[in-house]
């Protein structure tokens, strides 16, 4: 397999602008993770899900961050509309079910919003 | 939260071993300890966990207090790669219906040098 998967690996945008970030997770792996990373809050959990449902969603900031999981493949985090304090370095994550799983990383999406 | 506490910074001469100590004194007994490190740039990778028993792999070993309050990873013979930011989480175990999601601390940043 080839691990966690995000996309872009790079996003620059306007502020006010919508920007969607992609996650495909290990084939197989029933959670997924969002983290977002900044040197001033360090690494954050968004928001996680189990079997495409969301769990907790208590880690997202504001109404302007949506994420779903349409299907056991795939996920979106959404930001709508963008500001200069997103930007941040985005990542997802995903785990097998059970009490004795490790969770893997993608490489992260860095966005900057200007 | 992290529940955790580390140093945030350490120093390791090449070769020699790097230990990395973490307290957690407030860890409950369903809870596993966790080490992930994260490489500049890129997403946090899993390094080892343990319950109460010490645990190796052939990345590091995991020495856990017998009052599980506390925990140090050793990495053996320290190279420049090692270089990174240190994370150490706790994690519950839930069994078979399902995890808790890693919550992440500021960690340690060690530094190898030549």
């Amino acid at each position: 397999d080839a691990g966690v998967i995000q996309s872009p690996r790079h996003e620059v945008t306007e502020m006010g602008q919508e920007v969607t970030l992609r996650c495909k997770p290990i084939s197989g792996h029933d959670y997924l993770f969002w983290y977002r990373q900044t040197m001033m809050r360090g690494l954050e959990l968004l928001i996680y899900f189990n079997n495409n449902v969301p769990i907790d969603d208590s880690g997202m900031p504001e109404d302007r961050f949506s994420a779903k999981m349409p299907n056991a493949s795939f996920s979106t985090l959404k930001i709508q509309p963008s500001e200069p304090r997103d930007s941040a370095v985005y990542f997802c994550a995903s785990s097998l079910r059970g009490y004795n799983t490790e969770a893997f990383f993608g490489q992260g999406t860095r966005l900057t919003v200007v | 939260d992290a529940k955790t506490t580390q140093p945030p910074s350490m120093d390791c001469a090449e070769g020699r071993a790097a230990n990395l100590p973490c307290n957690h004194s407030t860890i409950s007994g369903n809870e596993y300890v966790y080490w992930y490190r994260q490489i500049h740039s890129q997403g946090p990778q899993y390094i080892i966990h343990g319950l109460k028993n010490n645990e190796t792999n052939e990345m590091a070993s995991l020495i856990i207090t017998e009052d599980r309050k506390s925990s140090t990873l050793i990495l053996p013979h320290a190279t420049l790669r090692d270089t990174a930011v240190y994370y150490c989480n706790v994690r519950v175990a839930r069994g078979d219906s399902g995890n808790t999601p890693l919550v992440f601390g500021k960690g340690t940043r060690l530094s190898v040098i030549a």
